[in-house]
This record gives structure tokens, C-alpha cells and sequence, in this order.
């Protein structure tokens, strides 16, 4: 069975710094694996995704993953972030870009003035 | 190009009442899901459809959930009877052949 933990429950940086989210997953073949953005009251937004390939993958905002797959990891970064960037963040693996996605339990994020 | 649509946004009722969420794709995207999120937690896949065809309900507690797509496009979720624990957000989502999958703002249901 598929699972993704996301180990930090919260994160706090200050607007300007760099930012980095965990997400361990748990997946027998080569899995396909996403970060979702949810703004309060609003559904998720797709921010990238990593299907096959080079494994440094660019999203929207500015934001960047890397598979790494000796670590079952898909870290998501941001070298510099603004206070708009507060939200909470979903890595999500599937066993094929349109099946069942499992979400981890997300990372809220707060940004310092 | 207009998103995921989703209605009503918010509903509140009490327990052992129905109610019923409707979503509309985005165009022309043939598979459709319904995922709940509960607080503090992620999604979780209720149903998928392929077109008409649900493919994967096994995460549905069909005792008190149902779902249709009749059409093929938009589609129904109902709850009958609600239970406190059935309060979450219902987010619906929608991808084309199978690519990635685009999620509507969701609808809050609080069960009192």
C-alpha cells in the first residue's frame, strides 16, 4: 500500500528566508508524486509534480522538488519566501498520475513579517 | 478556461438529515473524483469515475453514501443520514486521460 508522511506538522520562517518541506513516501514501483498548495477555505492548488525524468522539478511560485529515490523523498524548496507563501502544503504520491492519490497529513506554513 | 465547480461551498444541517454536493468538471476531463477532507488531515479518495463507470468505491461507506454521474459530466454526492462524524470538506476533482488531477474549492459540511 502507498503512504506519505510529511513529518512537520508546522513551519515557521520569516518572509525572505528559505524554505523547506519533507515528504517521505512509501511506494513498491516508481511512483508519480505531487505538491498541492490549500490556501485557507480554497481547494488545492497544483505547485509541481514529478512523473519520470530529471529529477530537480520546477512549479509555479517558485517552488522546486527533488526526487531522490535511495531516500524516498520529495522535498519541496523555496530559496526565498513571501508572505503570500503561507498556506498548507500536500505531498501526494499515485500509482499513476490519474489514480488514487495519497495525500500526507500537510505542513502548515507560517511566514514572519 | 474555467476550474473544478463545486456547490454549495458551505452546509450545515443536523444529524440524520440528507444533503447532497454537486461538482461540475472542467471540460471535457472524463475521470471525476471525490475525495473528504477531514481537519488536519489530507484528502482521502471516496470514488472515481471513468466517464459514467465508478472504478474505484471502495473507500465509500455505501451504507449511507451514494454517488452518480449520470451523464458522463457533472456529478452528485449524497449523505443519507448525516452523522457528526460525516463533517469535513468534500473536495471534488477532475483530470483528463489520466493526467493530473485539478480539485474544485471544495464544500465544508457541518453536521451539528
Amino acid at each position: 500500500a502507498q503512504s506519505v508522511t510529511q513529518p512537520d506538522i508546522h513551519i515557521t520562517v520569516s518572509e525572505g528566508a528559505s524554505l523547506e518541506l519533507r515528504c517521505n513516501y512509501s511506494y513498491g514501483a516508481t511512483p508519480y508524486l505531487f505538491w498541492y498548495v490549500q490556501s485557507p477555505g480554497q481547494g488545492l492548488q497544483l505547485l509541481l509534480k514529478y512523473f519520470s525524468g530529471d529529477t530537480l522539478v520546477q512549479g509555479i511560485k517558485g517552488f522546486e522538488a527533488e526526487f531522490k529515490r535511495s531516500q524516498s523523498s520529495f522535498n519541496l524548496r523555496k530559496p526565498s519566501v513571501h508572505w503570500s507563501d503561507a498556506a498548507e502544503y500536500f505531498c501526494a504520491v499515485g500509482a499513476a498520475a490519474g489514480n488514487k492519490l495519497t495525500f500526507g497529513g500537510g505542513t502548515r506554513v507560517l511566514v514572519k513579517p | 478556461e474555467a476550474g473544478v465547480v463545486q456547490s454549495p461551498r458551505y452546509k450545515i444541517i443536523e444529524k440524520k438529515q440528507p444533503v447532497a454536493f454537486w461538482c461540475n468538471p472542467i471540460s471535457g476531463h472524463n475521470t471525476l473524483y471525490w475525495y473528504r477532507q477531514n481537519l488536519g488531515q489530507g484528502p482521502e479518495l471516496l470514488i472515481r469515475y471513468e466517464n459514467e463507470e465508478a472504478v474505484d468505491d471502495s473507500q465509500l461507506p455505501k451504507d449511507r453514501f451514494s454517488a452518480e454521474r449520470l451523464k458522463g459530466v457533472d456529478s452528485t454526492l449524497k449523505i443519507q443520514p448525516a452523522e457528526l462524524g460525516d463533517s469535513a470538506v468534500y473536495l471534488c476533482a477532475s483530470s483528463l486521460g489520466g493526467d493530473t488531477q485539478y480539485f474544485g474549492p471544495g464544500t465544508r459540511l457541518t453536521v451539528l
